[in-house]
Parts: C-alpha cells; structure tokens; sequence
C-alpha cells in the first residue's frame, strides 16, 4: 500500500539557517508522482513542486531544493537561508497511476510544522 | 489567488444541522477534490468529482455528500454534524488528472460545530 510518512512533526530554526524537512514513501508503483505543498498560517495550501519517478534530477529554486532518492524512497526538502517567512506546515504528498477504474490514489504525509525564530 | 474559490471561508453552526460549502474549480480544471483537514487527521481526501461524475471515494462519512454541476463548481453537503465535524475542508481542482500536474487547493472553509 501507498504511504508517505513525515517523521518531523514539528522542526524550530533561526532564521538564516538551513533546514530540510524529511519525506519518504512507499508505492509499488513504477511510474509515481511527488509533491510537496506549502501551508502557511493564512491557512491555504500552495504547490511548490512535482517530480516524476523517471527524473531524479535534483532540483533548485531559488532558496528551495528538492532531493529525490529512489533507492532510499526519499524526497527531502531544503530551506537554504530560512526566512521568518518560510514559517509553514509543509506537505509531502505521492501520487500513482490511475487503476482500471481510472481512479488514482493521491495522499498527504501528516506534514511537518517549520518556524523559523527571528 | 490560486483561481480556486471556497465559499464561504467561515462557517459556525450548531450539532445536527446541515451545512453546504461551495467549490468553483480554476478555470479549464475538470476534476474537483474534497479534503478534511482537521488537527489530529491531517489532510484526509474524502471524494472526487471529474466532469460531473463521481471518480473516487475516501474517508467521506454517509453524513456527507457531495456533487458536481453542469458549470463543474462542486458542493459539499455535511448533515447531522457533530462536534467532530469541526475542520478546515479544502476543494482543490485539477486538469483531466492531477496525477502530473498536482492540484490547485481553495483557501477553505473553516467549520466549526457548536
């Protein structure tokens, strides 16, 4: 069964440092997608990035990096230079393909609470 | 604005009423999505609609109930609620399968039962 766990439930830093926020998964699937969402205290969810199962490419956005590690299941994130803004629960979330009903499962890791300290 | 809209952003009522929250997807989007948030659940998926039609079920309680228009904006209908209905109830949207691109999530709905 499909599962992603985020162990960190809750991660405090001050601000300039860098923190990664843990996420593995499992799936049977081959072909899967990866995600992680940002859920700031205003309360909405916002996409940050997708990563494919073929690409395991690491991947940099400006203070935001993404490493994808098939063979320890791991998609971790990391906040470079952390900002009192980047003060969020951060969602990991997996994706697989869609079953014979066209249905697909898409599910969230329990999140991790970031705060950085000024 | 993610172009997804949830109406209304706040809502209080009492055990065993019946409440509706209304979802607009973004434009272009055909599948809607209904999540539960709740303190001690975390983001729990409760059904999807594609085009009109029901695609997939997940912890949804025969309490709730949902549907999708002609105009694909969705509502979510709870009833009988209980004190434990109390979440943050999110719709998201998505092209023909969120599965590549992700969902775009509405700012949600805040219930609280008293």
């Amino acid at each position: 069964a499909q599962k992603v766990t985020q162990a960190q439930t809750e991660i405090s830093v001050v601000e300039k440092e860098d923190v990664t926020l843990d996420c593995v998964y499992e799936t049977r699937d081959t072909t899967y997608y990866l995600f992680w969402y940002k859920q700031p205290p205003s309360g909405e969810l916002v996409f940050l990035i997708r990563r494919n199962s073929f690409d395991e490419q690491n991947e940099i956005s400006g203070r935001y990096s993404w490493n994808f590690q098939k063979s320890t299941s791991s998609f971790n994130f990391t906040i470079t230079a952390s900002q009192v803004v980047d003060s969020a629960v951060y969602f990991c979330a997996l994706s697989e393909a869609p079953t014979t009903s066209g249905t697909y499962k898409y599910i969230f890791g329990t999140g991790t609470r970031l705060k950085v300290l000024a | 604005d993610s172009g997804v809209t949830q109406t209304p952003k706040h809502l209080i009522t009492a055990t065993g009423q019946r409440v509706t929250l209304r979802c607009s997807p973004r434009s272009g989007d055909l599948s809607v999505y209904w999540y539960q948030q709740s303190l001690d659940q975390g983001l729990q998926f409760l059904i999807q609609y594609y085009n009109g039609e029901e695609r997939a079920k997940g912890n949804i309680l025969e309490r709730f109930s949902a549907q999708q228009f002609p105009d694909l904006h969705s509502e979510l209908n709870l009833s009988s609620l209980e004190l434990g209905d109390s979440a943050l109830y999110f719709c998201a949207s998505s092209a023909s399968t969120g599965m590549v691109y992700g969902y775009t999530f509405g700012s949600g709905t805040r219930l609280t039962v008293v």
